[in-house]
């Protein structure tokens, strides 16, 4: 059963325009945590930012941020004044402590930044 | 400096010729994962050693295994490679025992091709 899911395959946004990545994770453990990956073509992965399932407030990090809504499931990017250099694969992950730190991925999001 | 360390970054293989890729880390940390990630897709987690157990996931094919040595070194060792084997495989690390187990910490990866 697919853990994490990304509903948007690709996404076509303008420049300085903010963009939501969807992501939402099925767990039925208490204890976890929810990561946002970004890979260009370049291949490297590169952490955007994490958040805690017991953590009260969302993450945020620079133009990035995370809409973590425990209830619903969801663990949204948000990245604030899209860049050129935005354009990249946007994976999200969750990490699971109760199966000795598990961590998988959804299966992205690729972001196109228009000019 | 770098911290996780895939070598080689490129290798060739021939069908059914035993391969072995491996990944060194500098960190000290306690969680390494071996990923395989194809073209435009996300990374599948093969198997990751909490310490020394090791934990292989269900649809992670018989042919391939991997080994923990001592805490730095991690191999994923392919026995029999076929066409469908050539992928990115990237090596991680976390680090939960000592808290720093909010990111994943990558290796540059290992381009495997399979003539």
């Amino acid at each position: 059963a697919q853990k994490i899911t990304q509903t948007q395959p690709g996404m076509f946004v303008q420049e300085k325009e903010a963009v939501t990545l969807d992501c939402t994770y099925d767990t039925s453990d208490q204890s976890y945590g929810l990561f946002w990956y970004k890979q260009p073509s370049s291949g490297e992965m590169i952490f955007l930012i994490y958040q805690g399932s017991y953590d009260e407030q969302n993450a945020t990090e620079g133009r990035y941020s995370l809409n973590f809504q425990k209830a619903r499931k969801s663990a949204n990017l948000v990245i604030s004044a899209s860049q050129l250099g935005d354009s990249a694969m946007y994976f999200c992950a969750m990490r699971e402590p109760d199966r000795d730190d598990k961590i998988i991925f959804g299966k992205g999001t690729r972001l196109h930044i228009l000019p | 400096d770098a911290m996780v360390i895939q070598n080689p970054r490129y290798q060739v293989t021939q069908f059914g010729k035993p391969v072995t890729l491996s990944c060194s880390q500098t960190l000290n940390h306690n969680v390494m994962y071996w990923y395989q990630q194809k073209s435009s897709q996300a990374p599948k987690l093969l198997f990751h050693y909490y310490d020394k157990d090791f934990n292989n996931e269900a649809d992670t094919p018989d042919n391939f295994q991997s080994r923990r040595p001592n805490t730095s070194f991690c191999f994923l060792d392919i026995r029999s490679p076929g066409l469908g084997d050539a992928a990115m495989y990237l090596c991680a690390t976390s680090s939960p025992r000592d808290g720093t187990n909010e990111k994943l910490f990558f290796g540059s990866g290992t381009q495997l091709s399979v003539l």
